[in-house]
């Protein structure tokens, strides 16, 4: 079953703009992972935050993490149309294999 | 290229028919997943290896599919009886044991009729 759910299930914006993306959770976590996947391609890890971090970036990424809430957020800055893609989060509850938990998606399109 | 690769990338079968597939994890990783991902929806957890050891399998996995990999490297998974339900994007990842980061491989789509 998924852990949880993203909101939105679908985003269309214009190149340039920025692109948020929510995650929820149900139970405790290790760490929080985001995934991309293109069409017809495996899923590529974008980003990890740690269950004692809040906030992290990597480039044009930025994620943040409110365990209280059991949330998380990815914002995309400075949209490029080669973003199009299907976004995941995925949380590792911190059992003995690391075994991931994947939400439904966001899927994002970056009109040119 | 030195990332998973996974084979075939497509597989037609009838129903009630046996399918295998074939992952090739990162050639250094002790850890191997199997996934399951349906039209979208994100990927589920099907079972992992620790080197040759199947250590944890989920519910999903029903009697009709089991995975080896046999000498800690390649892993097959295989579907007996094969049912329309079983159609799917069956992924597989490769992680070492001191990183959370999965690498996944392309996936096999797998279509019954």
């Amino acid at each position: 079953s998924q852990q949880g759910e993203e909101d939105p299930q679908a985003l269309s914006i214009q190149e340039g703009e920025n692109a948020t993306m929510n995650c929820s959770y149900k139970t405790s976590i290790n760490n929080l992972q985001w995934y991309r996947q293109n069409s017809g391609r495996g899923l590529v890890h974008l980003i990890l935050i740690r269950s004692n971090e809040r906030e992290k970036h990597s480039g044009r990424l930025r994620v943040t993490l409110d365990t209280s809430k059991k949330s998380s957020s990815l914002l995309i800055t400075a949209s490029r149309a080669a973003d199009t893609a299907s976004y995941f989060c995925a949380t590792d509850a911190g059992n003995a294999g690391n075994m991931l938990t994947f939400g439904g998606g966001t899927r994002l399109m970056v009109k040119p | 290229d030195t990332g998973v690769s996974q084979n075939p990338r497509h597989k037609i079968t009838k129903r009630g028919q046996n399918v295998t597939f074939r992952c090739d994890p990162i050639s250094e990783h002790n850890r191997l997943y199997w996934y399951r991902q349906t039209l979208g929806q994100g990927p589920e957890f099907l079972t992992y290896f620790q080197n040759e050891a199947q250590l944890e399998k989920s519910r999903l996995l029903s009697d009709r599919f089991s995975a080896e990999r046999p000498k800690g490297s390649f892993s097959t998974l295989e579907i007996q009886r094969t049912e329309q339900g079983d159609s799917a994007m069956y992924l597989c990842a490769s992680s070492l044991t001191s990183i959370y980061e999965q690498f996944f491989g392309p996936g096999t789509r797998l279509t019954v009729l």
